[in-house]
């Protein structure tokens, strides 16, 4: 696609519901990152997808974050059992990884979490 | 623990100045940095990148990297209103595929 989709763009659950966000990368780009942003934050890193490869998970807070990516393009990103302190703006981006301008992210518009 | 330190402001220019943010990095090892605006409710995009040490200019954006002293910096010159936004430093290291981000600093053009 022409850039990088999210959906959805808001989501407001209740404490302890599973909720998944979704990102579409920009066609040819391998890499794909998800960051969260809290209000008034910096974007924390949660995880990195590149081509085949495993994943780095480094960046996932706890064992309720989870994410994958089919086809080495979509992504989900899976968040169990929410709790308030979830509630962020979930950014995706995509780069390619070669070349001019490697490594430098497009990013999706975002997923509003509001967890009550 | 890779850090991006960036002073969160407001700074605030007048209309036609030039504005100077400044970002330093802890990892030595650093080797490729970006600049990305953001504004207010809406997702960061790119200004610009360097790599190397000195300049680099791109209109009214100059990137300036110091790899010694470990900083980069983002001058904007002729200030408009519509560049009041925050800008977000961001630096990979030759090992990483993963930028580390700074909090911002929020930029405030008044006319």
């Amino acid at each position: 696609g022409a850039g990088v989709s999210q959906s959805p763009s808001n989501k407001v659950t209740e404490k302890g519901k599973d909720v998944e966000l979704r990102c579409d990368p920009i066609s040819g780009h391998t890499a794909l990152y998800w960051y969260r942003q809290s209000l008034g934050q910096g974007l924390e890193f949660l995880i990195y997808f590149q081509g085949n490869s495993a994943p780095d998970k480094s960046g996932l807070p706890s064992d309720r974050f989870s994410a994958e990516r089919t086809g080495g393009s979509v992504s989900t990103l899976t968040i169990q059992r929410t709790q308030q302190e979830d509630s962020a703006v979930y950014l995706c981006a995509s780069s390619r990884t070669g070349g001019s301008g490697a490594n430098v992210l497009t990013f999706g518009a975002g997923s509003r979490l509001t967890v009550l | 623990q890779k850090e991006v330190e960036q002073n969160s402001g407001p700074l605030s220019v007048p209309e036609g100045a030039i504005a100077s943010l400044n970002c330093t990095y802890s990892d030595r090892g650093s080797q490729s940095f970006f600049w990305y605006r953001q504004y207010s409710g809406k997702s960061p995009e790119l200004i610009m990148f360097i790599y190397s040490n000195g300049d680099k200019e791109d209109g009214r954006f100059t990137a300036q990297l110091n790899k010694a002293s470990q900083y980069v910096s983002l001058l904007i010159r002729d200030s408009q209103p519509s560049d009041s936004a925050t800008y977000l430093c961001a630096v990979k290291s030759g090992g990483s595929y993963i930028p580390t981000f700074g909090r911002g600093t929020s930029l405030i053009v008044h006319p």
